[in-house]
């Protein structure tokens, strides 16, 4: 599986943008990008998920560079419920379900009042 | 929709007791996984199931720990004998054709 690299903390003003970024240099062409967060004392959430196009739902933006080495979590207004830690993991889809996620170490995101 | 359900959600007891951590995956998914997360190494996954059968335990830190499935809706994750080293905080996750969904987890301390 290829390897991730996140910086280890980053802070945001509520109510504006968080971008987290990702390096995924050594990724394979099957291999997805998937971003969790796990908040205080709760298990891990999924965020979203993406190949090769930018997603967008409900809860973020996940914009993936042209040659897929690295990637950007947006979240478009934070707010102080937003921090946690951020996960990104690349991972091939097996089956059309994920198996064996490597978690890293994250970023953890402080979203500042 | 209910989500995965652990319980208990925190487990006290003395090492060399046995521990049974329980998990109900939601309806409908066919993959079930137990992860350990502690500070020193992080979240990691232990075993994982595919329609009840254990696929991948070598996770499994050693042979005190044993997982089972006896059907799709209810999963095991026992240690015996504990010892200290095993306190951490034991999340089961389940997931069907999209991504895995964690459970609150059961915050394990063994003293």
């Amino acid at each position: 599986d290829a390897k991730t690299t996140q910086p280890p903390s980053m802070d945001c003003a509520e109510g504006r943008a968080a971008n987290l970024p990702c390096n995924h240099s050594t990724i394979s062409g099957n291999e997805y990008v998937y971003w969790y967060r796990q908040i205080h004392s709760q298990g891990p959430q999924y965020i979203i998920h993406g190949l090769k196009n930018n997603e967008t739902n409900e809860m973020a933006s996940l914009i993936i560079t042209e040659d897929r080495k690295s990637s950007t979590l947006i979240l478009p207004h934070a707010t102080l419920r937003d921090t946690a830690v951020y996960y990104c993991i690349v991972r091939v889809a097996v089956g059309g379900a994920t198996n064996k996620l490597i978690f890293g170490t994250g970023t953890l995101l402080a979203v500042q009042p | 929709d209910a989500g995965v359900i652990q319980s208990p959600r925190h487990e006290v007891t003395e090492m060399g007791q046995e521990v049974t951590l329980r998990c109900k995956p939601i309806s409908g998914h066919d993959y079930l996984f137990w992860y350990r997360q502690t500070m020193m190494r992080g979240l990691e996954l232990l075993i994982y199931f595919n329609n009840n059968v254990p696929i991948d335990d070598s996770g499994m830190p050693e042979d005190r720990f044993s997982a089972k499935m006896p059907n799709a809706s209810f999963s095991t994750l026992k240690i015996q004998p504990s010892e200290p080293r095993d306190s951490a905080v034991y999340f089961c996750a389940s997931s069907g054709r999209g991504p895995q969904h964690f459970g609150d987890g059961t915050r394990l301390s063994i003293l």
